[in-house]
């Protein structure tokens, strides 16, 4: 079956450091990849996705590219704020299926200090 | 649009009681998922809807557990017999067809069993 494994946590940064979270999968066939974010007292927000090898999702500064050879899409920021403190969730979705449901990994928790 | 909506945010029941939960999903959205999130861990899939149809149900959804969405608009979830196991934040997606796929998530329903 599907599973998505991410780096264990939490993680503590200061303010503008780099940061890279790991997320490595297990899929059959060539599922798309996603960055949930959650946000103290938030729902889940979609933060970035990929859906072919090579492809490379970005939004608020995150990045993280599809690595087929690696099965994996880490999450890198080149400088975190304060305001990225949150849970972040790798996921991944079959694209063949009447069902995309997600899986997700466990989650990661960050907190940046000013 | 006002995005996916869960009602209620917060319930608090007796041990062996019943609930029922809420998800209005966004209008133009066909498909439907309520997954299940316990403390530490990430969102787990529970069940799918396409429009009115149940087309996936997981091994985590006991025979206590139901579902509906009648006419392919809201949807309830109903547990029954409620026991503290069921203590989880109970999440409601929602996402259009075509791939690849992007769900929108609700605020969730924390459920607390005492």
């Amino acid at each position: 079956g599907n599973s998505v494994t991410q780096m264990e946590g939490p993680v503590t940064l200061s303010e503008e450091a780099f940061l890279t979270i790991n997320c490595t999968y297990t899929a059959t066939g060539y599922p798309s990849l996603f960055w949930y974010v959650q946000y103290p007292g938030e729902g889940l927000q979609l933060l970035l996705k990929a859906t072919k090898a090579d492809d490379k999702g970005s939004n608020k500064g995150f990045e993280a590219t599809y690595r087929k050879e690696t099965t994996s899409f880490h999450l890198e920021k080149g400088s975190v704020q304060v305001s990225d403190s949150a849970v972040y969730f790798c996921a991944l979705s079959p694209l063949s299926g009447a069902n995309s449901k997600l899986t997700f990994g466990k989650g990661i928790t960050l907190s940046v200090r000013p | 649009d006002t995005g996916v909506s869960q009602d209620p945010r917060h319930k608090i029941t007796k041990r062996g009681q019943n609930v029922t939960f809420r998800c209005d999903p966004i209008s133009e959205h066909n498909r439907l998922y309520w997954y299940r999130q316990t403390l530490g861990q990430g969102p787990e899939f529970l069940t799918y809807f396409q429009n009115e149809a149940q087309l996936e149900k997981s091994r985590l959804l006991s025979d206590r557990f139901s579902a509906e969405r009648p006419k392919g608009s809201f949807s309830t979830l109903e547990i029954q017999r409620t026991e503290q196991g069921d203590s989880a934040m109970y999440l409601c997606a929602s996402s259009s067809d075509g791939g690849p796929v992007k769900a929108f998530f609700g605020q969730g329903t924390r459920l607390t069993v005492v």
